[in-house]
């Protein structure tokens, strides 16, 4: 158990539905970072976010959007779902630059 | 972008036997990280790797970070049912991880 927590575990929905995903980082880690894992593109980089504020911005689309909260907890909202955003999407924490650990993830599948 | 090279793709060890995965960077490796992911399940932190020659080990797993910072091996030693997964290594860039596409091992009993 790495500590950092996700939920849901798995998740159904339509083309053009909006969902929320949620992460909670490790005690003490003030650096939440979200990654998306498709068969295709393999791990990739969305954002992250240090205390509150956005840090690094990767391969995320304008129709997917994040946010920290000041308990650190962290939302990733996907909208205008497509069938290709069906993929796994993690969320890792770290202090600082150090290892990230990841949570568990959740499984979206766009019908 | 910093674009990270896995090989071999896949592979099938006698259990018992030893393995080795590469990972070869395009730039300079200023951070390397090794995970290991179960089928659907999150990443296991392994191993950092942050100076040229570097070497670490945990339990039968050793990872090296070779002198020019180019290239990482992870070599698992008498290998078991439990090493059993995918494994990816990670370049630090700045802030965020790229991953290379991962080596799937499989021990077969």
């Amino acid at each position: 158990d790495s500590g950092v927590t996700q939920t849901p575990k798995h998740l159904i929905t339509a083309t053009g539905q909006r969902v929320t995903l949620r992460c909670s980082p490790r005690s003490g880690d003030l650096s939440v970072y979200w990654y998306q894992q498709s068969l295709d593109q393999g791990l990739q980089f969305l954002i992250q976010y240090y205390n509150g504020e956005e840090r690094a911005k990767g391969n995320i689309l304008e129709r997917f959007s994040a946010q920290q909260f000041p308990d650190l907890h962290s939302e990733l909202n996907l909208s205008s779902l497509e069938l290709g955003d069906s993929a796994l999407y993690f969320c890792a924490s770290s202090v600082g630059r150090n290892e990230q650990f990841f949570g568990p993830g959740t499984r979206l599948t766009v019908l | 972008s910093q674009e990270l090279e896995q090989s071999p793709q896949s592979l099938i060890v006698q259990e018992g036997k030893n393995l080795t995965i590469n990972c070869t960077s395009s730039k300079t490796l200023y951070g390397l990280y090794w995970y290991k992911q179960k089928y659907g399940e999150g990443l296991i932190f392994l191993m950092m790797l942050q100076k040229g020659g570097e070497e670490k080990s945990h339990e039968k797993i050793t990872a090296k970070l070779d002198e020019k910072k180019q290239q990482s091996s992870l070599h698992i030693t008498a290998s078991q049912p439990s090493h059993a997964g995918t494994y990816l290594c990670g370049a630090a860039n700045d802030y965020k991880l790229s991953f290379g596409a991962g080596t799937t091992v499989t021990v077969r009993a």
